[in-house]
């Protein structure tokens, strides 16, 4: 019953490297989003999507990218990783409008450890 | 888009019902009140939302006040595994552009046996 699946549940990568986060949702949603959650600072919106090729920036976008060449899949990249970007990554995706579109389904999230 | 105040954390005997309240006073007229809650290494989960009735589903109830000015999530028979952190958010329908949802600190519930 998995719908919003992240790639990896625990990532460790050095400094400097380029890190790639998967994300794949199965509900055919319009929307998919990259969250960051650190302890004291709650969940802060990265990127989002709203189609298939589209990103915005989020509150925090600086040192990420993301790419979405497909609608089912959103990728967060970090071109070249920093100790500050050790954190929970958390992806999600929605409908486009109407009633479902304040509804998120998240992902398991992925914790990332930068060395 | 309205803020939100909630106790920063409750406890609750298990197989009681676990009352959490959200104030949210500035809430305008087209605004849904929405719950969330995050268990413990897991993303966070959809609860229920609702604009001004009274709503229930399979996961719990929720009741908002007639000025609209606070609510309360009601999970009525408590268990060990609805330990978690909760999460009251005040959002448009559809607000142009995308639908930022801002996750506040929540309260957090421990439920005992």
């Amino acid at each position: 019953d998995v719908k919003v699946t992240q790639s990896s549940r625990y990532l460790v990568k050095r400094t400097g490297e380029k890190v790639f986060l998967e994300c794949v949702q199965d509900m055919d949603h319009e929307n998919m989003f990259w969250y960051r959650q650190d302890p004291g600072l709650g969940l802060r919106l990265i990127y989002f999507s709203y189609d298939v090729k589209m990103k915005e920036k989020g509150d925090i976008p600086e040192g990420y990218s993301v790419s979405r060449e497909k609608k089912e899949r959103f990728s967060l990249i970090l071109e070249s990783a920093s100790t500050n970007q050790t954190s929970m990554y958390l992806c999600a995706s929605s409908a486009d409008r109407g009633t479902g579109a304040n509804v998120l389904t998240f992902g398991a999230g992925s914790r990332l450890t930068v060395l | 888009d309205a803020k939100t105040t909630q106790p920063p954390s409750m406890d609750c005997a298990e197989g009681r019902a676990a009352n959490l309240p959200c104030n949210h006073s500035t809430i305008s007229g087209n605004e849904y009140v929405y719950w969330y809650r995050q268990i413990h290494s897991q993303g966070p989960q959809y609860i229920i939302h609702g604009l001004k009735n009274n709503e229930t589903n399979e996961m719990a109830s929720l009741i908002i006040t007639e000025d609209r000015k606070s609510s309360t999530l009601i999970l009525p028979h408590a268990t060990l595994r609805d330990t978690a952190v909760y999460y009251c958010i005040v959002r448009p329908l559809y607000k142009g552009g995308y639908n930022k949802l801002i996750f506040g600190a929540g309260t957090r519930l421990a439920v005992h046996p």
